[in-house]
């Protein structure tokens, strides 16, 4: 079936150090892939996606680059701020269909 | 535009009780999804409509659970009776043609 394995969390760092989120997928034929971002009391925000193998989806200083060799999907920023504690999913939607299939979540924490 | 409204925020009930959550999309959106998010996992879908159509129902619970959208527009979920492990954030969304989904705020619910 079609899964999105993240990795576990929390994940706790210090202010301005280099985040490395982990995600691979199982997926049938090839997949469209997200990274969402729940902030503390808000919904799902979508913050980057990837449409095809070797795309890379950037928003807000996160990046993710599309490994079909792989199957994996993991998220990365250079320097973290207090402000991107939240919780991130990686979620996968198969080509034709519309529904999404997310992973666990991982929360991060970032400290002063 | 308007986001995606859900009501209400919280509910606590006692199991074997009923609930109703309401969700209203985002304008001009035919698609209308449910997932359901227990504590420390991903949302998971449950029911999937495009317009007043069911799409995909596949993982509800139809036992317990059960969900209309009669005019296409606001939906409801209803749960009936309610059991602890039902205790979870639903999260309603809507998308125009798959892309670019939009998640509510999610009511909690807690069944004790």
């Amino acid at each position: 079936g079609n899964s999105v394995t993240q990795m576990e969390g929390p994940v706790t760092l210090s202010e301005e150090a280099f985040l490395t989120i982990n995600c691979t997928y199982t997926a049938t034929g090839y997949p469209s892939l997200f990274w969402y971002v729940q902030y503390p009391g808000e919904g799902l925000q979508l913050l980057l996606k990837a449409t095809k193998a070797d795309d890379k989806g950037s928003n807000k200083g996160f990046e993710a680059t599309y490994r079909k060799e792989t199957t994996s999907f993991h998220l990365e920023k250079g320097s973290v701020q207090v402000s991107d504690s939240a919780v991130y999913f990686c979620a996968l939607r198969i080509q034709g269909a519309q529904k999404l299939v997310f992973g666990q979540g991982t929360r991060l924490t970032i400290n002063p | 535009e308007a986001g995606v409204a859900q009501s209400p925020r919280y509910k606590i009930i006692e199991k074997r009780q009923s609930v109703a959550f309401w969700c209203n999309p985002i304008s001009g959106h035919a698609t209308l999804y449910w997932y359901q998010q227990i504590l420390g996992q991903g949302p998971k879908l449950l029911i999937q409509f495009q317009n007043n159509g069911v799409v995909d129902d596949s993982q509800l619970p139809k036992d317990r659970f059960s969900a209309e959208r009669l005019k296409g527009v606001d939906s409801t979920l209803k749960i009936q009776p309610a059991k602890l492990e039902d205790s979870a954030v639903y999260l309603c969304a809507s998308s125009r043609r798959g892309d670019g989904y939009t998640f509510g705020s999610g009511t909690r619910l807690t069944v004790v």
